[in-house]
């Protein structure tokens, strides 16, 4: 079956512009995570979607940041007035949340955004 | 507030060779812990893993340990390959909810021909 996909796989933007990305989870993954990646760093989490709500969104670094998932599938992160600091892979994950190792989180190819 | 290390940052070892690599995370209140592995400009691929109950999980040449009172985790990767060459990720999701992992910042491996 089809993994978690992400769109576009690059984005470039200038300073001050709004972009969106885009995360097909794994059909049937009710959860859905995002995390943001610096280069040499490890994923940090961003925000959390059971269904259509957003459980945990924590991570957030601001409010220029913003994610739905209207339908409980498919989730989009916005980003306002982005930011050269902004620059980084943007991975998203899916989990089935089923228990045990039901939890395993199936990450997409990611989304690598550089603002200029 | 969870921390997780992972010792080495990075290794380089002639093919054939055994190998461990280290992970240690401050609060062993966690629900479970993942290893994965990244290939350069790539996403995560999920390797192991392993329950805050259990002990250790095999997949092929790969054997993950866990040891949560202690808080930390090996990976093992038995008779390597060229193909195994990437930077190797240990995560784990704490208990009460939370979901979320919280990553090293990985180890990178060589394995040379």
């Amino acid at each position: 079956g089809a993994g978690v996909s992400q769109t576009p796989s690059n984005k470039v933007t200038e300073k001050g512009k709004y972009v969106e990305l885009r995360c097909d989870p794994i059909s049937g993954h009710t959860a859905l995570y995002w995390y943001r990646q610096s280069l040499g760093q490890g994923p940090e989490f961003l925000i959390y979607f059971q269904g259509t709500g957003a459980a945990d969104d924590s991570g957030l670094p601001n409010d220029r940041f913003f994610a739905v998932r209207p339908e409980g599938s498919v989730s989009t992160l916005k980003i306002q007035r982005t930011e050269r600091g902004d620059s980084a892979v943007y991975l998203c994950a899916s989990s089935s949340r089923s228990g045990g190792a039901g939890n395993e989180q199936f990450f997409g190819p990611g989304t690598r955004l550089t603002v200029l | 507030k969870q921390e997780v290390t992972q010792i080495p940052a990075a290794l380089s070892v002639p093919e054939g060779e055994n190998l461990v690599l280290n992970c240690s995370f401050t609060d062993s209140a966690i629900y479970n812990l993942q290893w994965f592995r990244q290939d350069p400009g790539k996403g995560l691929t999920s390797l192991l893993l392993i329950q805050s109950s259990q002990r250790e999980q095999t997949s092929g040449r790969l054997n993950a340990s866990l040891d949560k009172s202690s808080g930390r985790s090996t990976l093992y990767i038995a008779a390597s390959q060229p193909g195994d060459s990437a930077t190797y990720l240990c995560a784990v999701e704490g208990q009460g909810g939370s979901e979320k992992l919280v990553f090293g910042k990985g180890t990178k491996l060589t394995v040379n021909p």
